[in-house]
């Protein structure tokens, strides 16, 4: 069956450094990828997407990398700040019209270090 | 503009109950989607509904229900309710013919 793993369940990083966060996923039926921030007690928060047409896409301080070859995703963070501490999870989401359900992987703990 | 937005933000049920939670979609937006999400775990697709139809189902039981209004608001309906009904509820919504999906805060579901 389809499904999105996570490598690293927590990771730390010192401010100001970057951040690589990596998902392995399994479907590769699936057509676009999401990645969201989850703070505490909040929902999780749009940050980037990519379709599977692409292999890169960037946005602000943070760049998506997808390798369909290995099924693998991941999510750089550049010059990583305090607020960027929070879970992280990557999202598929399967092919076609009308197939709109979003398969996430259990997350990564991002904590930044001051 | 307001975002995703639900209500209520928290709710204690007794086991056997039912709740409803609602949810009012991003402006422009007319797709819902509703998740639940256990602690420490990542969301889990419920249904998603369009036109006030429910278009796709994941792997819950009946007891999981919905409704999408012409102003495209959206309820979820959980029958007799189960310990394991515990979760954050989180509704999804998106604009016709978008990719992106963007989720309200969520509404935190305790059974006792």
């Amino acid at each position: 069956g389809e499904s999105v793993g996570l490598h690293l369940p927590t990771l730390s990083v010192q401010e100001g450094d970057n951040s690589i966060i990596n998902c392995a996923y399994s479907n590769s039926a699936s057509d676009y990828f999401i990645w969201y921030k989850q703070e505490s007690g909040k929902g999780p928060q749009f940050i980037i997407d990519i379709r599977s047409n692409m292999d890169k896409r960037q946005g602000q301080r943070v760049t998506v990398l997808l390798n369909k070859t290995v099924k693998h995703l991941s999510l750089q963070i550049a010059a990583t700040q305090p607020g960027d501490s929070a879970v992280y999870f990557c999202a598929e989401k399967g092919r076609g019209f009308g197939n709109e359900k979003l398969t996430f992987g259990t997350g990564t703990r991002l904590t930044i270090i001051p | 503009d307001a975002g995703v937005t639900q209500s209520p933000t928290h709710l204690i049920k007794t086991r056997g109950q039912q709740v409803t939670l609602r949810c009012s979609p991003k402006s422009g937006h007319d797709t819902v989607s509703w998740y639940q999400q256990a602690l420490g775990q990542g969301p889990q697709f419920i249904f998603q509904y369009y036109e006030e139809e429910e278009r796709q189902r994941g792997n819950f039981p009946d007891r999981f229900s919905g409704h999408q209004f012409p102003n495209y608001s959206s309820e979820l309906n959980v029958n007799a309710l189960l310990l394991g009904d515990s979760a954050l509820y989180l509704c999804a919504t998106r604009r016709g013919g978008g990719y992106e999906q963007y989720f309200g805060p969520g509404t935190r579901l305790t059974v006792t």
